[in-house]
C-alpha cells in the first residue's frame, strides 16, 4: 500500500498568517498520463471531509484562492495564505492513483 | 445541487451484517464512480471500496471478502454490505463521488450487543 505521511501533525496559525502542510507518498503519484493523484481534504469540526485540491494543484470548485496546492512525484505542499477562523481543522492529503486509495494521518490547525 | 446521503442502522450487533444505503442526487451514477470511506473516531480516512461508473467494483483487500458494493441505478442508490462485525468496525461511514468531491453526512455504525 501507498504510505502517506504527513507533517507536523498539528500546526497553530495566527489569523492573516500563512501556513503549509506537507505531504509525503511512498511511492510517486505520477501517472503516465502526466497527471499525479494527490488530493487534499479538509474536515471541519463534526462535519464530512471536503476536496480543497484535486490533481496535485487544481483548486475545487468554491474554494478560496487562499488554498493552493504543489509539489513533485512523491513531496506536495498545501499552503494557505492569510488562514482565516473558517480554515480551522483537519487536514488530509490522500492519493487516488491505485488501490487501495490511502489517506495521512492528518494535520490539525488551530488558530493562536 | 450534487448530494449523498447515507441511511442504515445506527447499531449493529457482533458478528452480524451491516447494509448501507448511499441515495445520490443531482448526479448520474452511470456517469461518476462512488467511493466508500470509514472513519473511527478520531482517526484518518479509510477507504472501503468502490463502485464504478460502469458497475465494476474495486475494493480494498484489508476487508478480504467481507465488503460487497452494489447499485441499483433506477434509485440512484450504492449500497454497502459488510458481515462477520467486530467491535472495530465501529465508525462513521460515508460515501463520496469520485474524486470524492462530494461527501455524504456520514452514517455512525456502532458494533456492540
Amino acid at each position: 500500500d501507498i504510505v502517506m505521511t504527513q507533517a507536523p501533525l498539528s500546526v497553530s496559525v495566527t489569523p492573516g498568517e500563512s501556513a503549509s502542510i506537507s505531504c509525503r507518498s511512498s511511492k510517486s503519484l505520477l501517472h503516465s498520463n502526466g497527471i499525479t493523484y494527490v488530493y487534499w481534504y479538509l474536515q471541519k469540526p463534526g462535519k464530512s471531509p471536503q476536496l480543497l485540491i484535486y490533481r496535485m494543484s487544481n483548486l475545487a470548485s468554491g474554494v478560496p484562492d487562499r488554498f493552493s496546492g504543489s509539489g513533485s512525484e512523491t513531496d506536495f505542499t498545501l499552503k494557505i495564505s492569510r488562514v482565516e477562523a473558517e480554515d480551522v481543522g483537519i487536514y488530509y492529503c490522500g492519493q487516488l492513483l491505485e488501490n487501495p486509495y490511502t489517506f495521512g494521518a492528518g494535520t490539525k490547525l488551530e488558530l493562536k | 445541487q450534487v448530494q449523498l446521503k447515507e441511511s442504515g442502522p445506527g447499531l449493529v450487533q457482533p458478528s452480524q451484517t451491516l447494509s448501507l444505503t448511499c441515495t445520490v442526487s443531482g448526479f448520474s451514477l452511470t456517469s461518476y464512480s462512488v467511493h466508500w470511506v470509514r472513519q473511527h473516531s478520531g482517526k484518518s480516512l479509510e477507504w472501503m471500496g468502490r463502485m464504478w461508473s460502469d458497475g465494476d467494483t474495486s475494493y480494498n483487500s484489508a476487508f478480504t471478502s467481507r465488503l460487497s458494493i452494489s447499485r441499483d441505478t433506477s434509485k440512484s442508490q450504492v449500497f454497502l454490505k459488510m458481515n462477520s462485525l467486530q467491535t472495530e468496525d465501529t465508525g462513521t461511514y460515508y460515501c463520496a463521488r469520485n474524486p470524492m468531491d462530494a461527501w455524504g453526512q456520514g452514517a455512525s455504525v456502532t458494533v456492540s450487543s
